[in-house]
C-alpha cells in the first residue's frame, strides 16, 4: 500500500500562512489524496482531499505536485483553533476502499 | 447536529469478556467503517460497509465481528476482549465509495482491556 510521509511537528503564529507538505512517492493513479485533522480526545475532521488539480475550500487548499508525488496543505491565516495533528492520507480504491494513515504532524500555532 | 454518534464512550473490560460497541449516523450515507487508534499512530481500518447488508476486512479485523443492522447502523464486536485491543475506536460514515468526499468521524470509544 502507498504510504505517505510527514514531519512529526511544525510551528506557526497565529494570522500568518502554514505549509504543511506531505510526501506519496508511491501513490498510484487511483489513490486520492485526503486531508484530516484531529483535536485532542475528538475523531478526525475533513479538511480537504484532490486527485490531480489544485483544489480551494473555506478551510484550506491543497496544492498537487503535478507528479503527484507530493502535496502541500495551505492554512492562509491560522488561529490558535488551527492546533492539531494533521494527517495526509491515501485514499486508496482499487480493489479496496480504505484510507491509509500516516503519523501525521502535529501544529502549534503561537499567539 | 448531523453526525455521527458512538456508544459508549468509554469502557473497561476484563480479559475474556464481549462487548459491543455502537454507531450510528443520520447523514443517509451508504458507506460505513470501523478503525482504531492506539497511542501516538494514526488510525488502522478493522471494517467496512459499502452498503445495508455488505461488510469486508479492513487492516486489523482478527478479533472483531460486525453487523450493518440497516442504513444507520453499524455495530462493532469484541467476542474475547484481550489488553492487545486497548485503543480508541472511531466509526466514520461516507456518502460514496468511490473517494469523491470525505469520511465524518464519532467522537470514539475509549477502550481498556485489563
Amino acid at each position: 500500500d502507498a504510504k505517505t510521509t510527514q514531519p512529526n511537528s511544525m510551528e506557526s503564529n497565529e494570522e500568518e500562512p502554514v505549509h504543511l507538505p506531505c510526501n506519496h512517492s508511491t501513490i498510484s493513479g487511483t489513490d486520492y489524496i485526503h486531508w484530516y485533522r484531529q483535536l485532542p480526545s475528538q475523531g478526525p475532521e475533513y479538511v480537504i482531499h484532490g486527485l490531480t488539480s489544485n483544489v480551494n475550500n473555506r478551510m484550506a487548499s491543497l496544492a498537487i505536485a503535478e507528479d503527484r508525488k507530493s502535496s502541500t496543505l495551505i492554512l492562509h491565516r491560522a488561529t490558535l483553533r488551527d492546533a492539531a495533528v494533521y494527517y495526509c492520507i491515501l485514499r486508496v480504491l482499487y480493489n479496496t476502499d480504505k484510507l491509509i494513515f500516516g503519523t501525521g504532524t502535529r501544529l502549534q500555532v503561537f499567539p | 447536529n448531523a453526525g455521527v454518534t458512538q456508544t459508549p464512550k468509554f469502557q473497561v473490560l476484563k480479559t475474556g469478556q464481549s462487548m459491543t460497541l455502537q454507531c450510528a449516523q443520520d447523514m443517509n450515507h451508504n458507506s460505513m467503517y470501523w478503525y482504531r487508534q492506539d497511542p501516538g499512530m494514526g488510525l488502522r481500518l478493522i471494517y467496512y460497509s459499502a452498503s445495508e447488508g455488505t461488510t469486508d476486512k479492513g487492516e486489523v479485523p482478527n478479533g472483531y465481528n460486525v453487523s450493518r443492522l440497516n442504513k444507520r447502523e453499524f455495530s462493532l464486536r469484541l467476542e474475547s476482549a484481550a489488553p492487545s485491543q486497548t485503543s480508541v475506536y472511531f466509526c466514520a460514515s461516507s456518502e460514496s465509495l468511490l473517494g469523491l468526499v470525505g469520511y465524518t468521524f464519532g467522537s470514539g470509544t475509549r477502550l481498556t482491556v485489563v
